[in-house]
């Protein structure tokens, strides 16, 4: 069963670095595309980025090119998304999801970040 | 970058109705076209990839249509279980880009 199991809700402030995570299991993680999307509160989805685990190739959506940071695990399965310096804008629900025949086809629980002084 | 346009923004229907949900592009994009559905506090789910193939487990209610800039999705005798909010995604070329989203309720 393909299943992709995010890290918990993270509370930060503004200024702080953060790193979240997403694991694979249940297929071939190298070989798959692993996407972030980011949904602010009470508003729609936003593609952030995908990465493929086998050479790390990374595509940045305009608004978040030098703001986050994608990267890969290949010996734990696992994706992260990372912040260097949060601001509140950065409050959100972050989902990773798996990216095959050309769609999200599986998706992790979300994580939710939220950043306040 | 591709912009995606969702109409209507919301929808009023009732259970045993049949609605449609359109997705224009900015550009063509070959049928490179999915749709999610995304209940309240759940991560989206997709329905249809590739504009008219049905995600394996989805119910047969669902139904997807259109070519070049033009798509929809159609959803035939609503269940309760059907209101939720619908995402159009292009996958063409990235940035891949979201629809603004589609909240159905019930009238």
């Amino acid at each position: 069963e393909v299943q992709l199991v995010q890290s918990g809700a993270e509370v930060k402030k503004p200024g702080e670095s953060l790193k979240i995570s997403c694991e694979g299991s249940g297929y071939n993680f190298k070989t798959s595309w692993i996407g972030w999307v980011r949904q602010k509160p009470g508003k729609g989805l936003e593609w952030m980025g995908i990465i493929y685990p086998d050479d790390s190739e990374t595509r940045y959506g305009p608004p978040f090119e030098g703001q986050v940071t994608i990267s890969v695990d290949k010996s734990t399965n696992t994706a992260h998304l990372q912040w260097s310096s949060l601001k509140a804008s950065d409050t959100a629900m972050y989902y990773c999801a798996r990216h095959r025949k050309g769609a999200f086809d599986y998706w992790g629980q979300g994580t939710l970040v939220t950043v306040s002084s | 970058d591709i912009q995606m346009t969702q109409s209507p923004s919301s929808l009023s229907a009732s259970i045993g109705d049949r609605v449609t949900i359109t997705c224009r592009a900015s550009q063509s994009i070959d049928m490179y076209l999915n749709w999610y559905q995304q209940r309240p506090g759940k991560a989206p789910k997709l329905l249809i990839y590739s504009a008219t193939s049905l995600q394996r487990g989805v119910p047969s209610t669902f139904s997807g249509s259109g070519s070049g800039t033009e798509y929809s999705l159609t959803i035939r005798s609503l269940q309760p279980e059907d209101f939720a909010t619908y995402y159009c995604q292009q996958t063409y070329t990235t940035p891949y880009s979201f629809g603004q989203g589609t909240k159905l309720e019930i009238k």
